[in-house]
């Protein structure tokens, strides 16, 4: 089974809510990421968990939040968005993460419309 | 440093011709190439996967590509084309565990 969910499917938000987004995997797979997809452009990697731990990329805003509970899910947490982030967000999973010469296979759940008013 | 090309942005064909996605990889050492598709809407799902075992490699629905190191390229064909094949395709180096993709090519399939 390689499959990741994604919840909800749609969420639509004001700039001054707070809201999450869910990932879940039971592939035991070590490694969760975060992408934005805009629309015609491939996806942009946002947040890696490698066994629990956390890289960013640094261009991503402090709007958006991480959290890993446990190795087989992870949050997006998201608070002040702007009309800007309003996007196709994916998550997927590998094996592992991280570490010289990883080429793990990632696979990715169907992603959250997120629409910011 | 490692990067992907994708030579076309568009690609359309009709219905049982062949396929033809054309991508070119930049790499200082042996990569690690897959191609995805996305339907729309959609996430994006593994077509096949290259790691140096085999230079074509055979991947699903009946889509494959062939890894040539003299070319730098890693070309997806299919030999007929169906309509439920028309999305947005894109090639992927990884490295580090981190893809790097190329632009996408958005393939049209006709009646």
């Amino acid at each position: 089974d390689t499959e990741v969910t994604q919840t909800p499917k749609h969420l639509v938000m004001g700039m001054t809510n707070k809201k999450s987004l869910k990932c879940e995997q039971h592939m035991g797979h070590r490694a969760m990421y975060w992408y934005k997809q805009k629309a015609k452009k491939p996806p942009e990697l946002m947040f890696v968990y490698s066994y629990e731990k956390l890289s960013i990329n640094e261009s991503v805003p402090s709007r958006f939040s991480p959290e890993c509970p446990n190795s087989s899910l992870l949050n997006l947490h998201l608070h002040a968005l702007q009309p800007e982030d309003s996007a196709l967000y994916l998550c997927a999973s590998s094996q592992v993460g991280g570490g010289l010469g990883g080429t793990d296979t990632q696979y990715f759940g169907p992603g959250t419309r997120l629409t910011v008013l | 440093a490692q990067s992907v090309t994708q030579l076309d942005s568009h690609v359309s064909v009709s219905e049982g011709t062949p396929v033809l996605l054309r991508c070119n990889y930049s790499s200082s050492y042996s990569p690690s190439l897959f191609w995805y598709v996305q339907h729309p809407n959609k996430g994006l799902q593994l077509l096949l996967k290259y790691t140096s075992a085999a230079t074509l490699v055979k991947g699903i629905n009946g889509f494959e590509a062939e890894f040539k190191k003299s070319e730098t390229s890693f070309h997806l064909t299919k030999p007929s084309a169906h309509m439920s094949d028309a999305a947005e395709y894109f090639c992927v180096v990884i490295i580090y565990n981190k893809l790097i993709f190329g632009a996408g090519t958005r393939l049209a399939v006709h009646p």
